[in-house]
């Protein structure tokens, strides 16, 4: 049973690009949650989905940041015209039906912006 | 805003040493949990507490819940070269099942 899976691993993009980071959740999982973490920091959450829903996206930026969780395919968090600021790891965790169940996550996207 | 503390920032011991890492916060939390990461990977879970009080062990791992749900703390017995990595706190609030609050982490290094 493959755990929860993000592509791609590094992503280099110069300012005023678009980030396209990916999750596919675990088998048998319909909630996935975003967060992202600084070096030396703790996980900040970002978005909580679920299939074709957007439950809470409170941690999120409201402008050049998007996420979506469709019927089918991956979870894709996206961010337009990136800014040196946005240089992050982003972790994507998935869980199943209940969301106070425990939360698996992936190996991250580390996102750096030139 | 609920925050989590943890101390110390950054420990290194050498093999055999035991240690504490701490996590504390002035709000009450209904579970907390510990996460260890590696470098380049995401956080996997050690241990959930749940009751106010409630020790876990795992090997020569012991957690403990403050009394008040306030704190929590991470023992460890012996360590070896193979528990370096990054010790997570996280909590979850009283008034969400799913929203978690996150320790900044404690920097473990075992020296051999």
């Amino acid at each position: 049973n493959a755990g929860v899976m993000q592509n791609p691993r590094h992503l280099v993009r110069r300012r005023g690009q678009e980030a396209r980071l990916r999750c596919s959740p675990m088998k048998g999982h319909s909630h996935v949650y975003w967060y992202r973490q600084l070096p030396e920091e703790g996980l900040k959450f970002m978005v909580y989905l679920q299939k074709e829903n957007i439950i809470d996206e409170s941690g999120m930026p409201k402008e050049r940041f998007s996420a979506e969780f469709p019927k089918e395919g991956p979870s894709i968090l996206r961010i337009q015209q990136v800014v040196r600021g946005d240089s992050a790891a982003y972790f994507c965790a998935s869980s199943p039906g209940l969301a106070q169940d425990e939360q698996f996550f992936g190996p991250g996207t580390r996102l750096t912006v030139l | 805003t609920q925050l989590l503390e943890q101390s110390p920032q950054f420990l290194s011991i050498q093999e055999g040493e035991n240690l504490t890492v701490y996590c504390n916060s002035s709000s009450v939390f209904s579970s907390l949990q510990w996460y260890r990461q590696e470098p380049g990977e995401g956080p996997v879970l050690l241990v959930t507490v749940v009751t106010g009080g409630e020790v876990k062990k795992l090997k020569r791992l012991t957690f403990q819940f403050g009394d008040a749900r306030k704190d929590s703390s991470l023992h460890i017995t012996a360590a070896q070269p193979g528990d370096t990595g990054l010790y997570l706190c996280a909590g979850r609030p009283s008034d969400s099942n799913y929203q978690l609050i996150w320790g900044a982490g404690t920097k473990l290094i075992i020296k051999p």
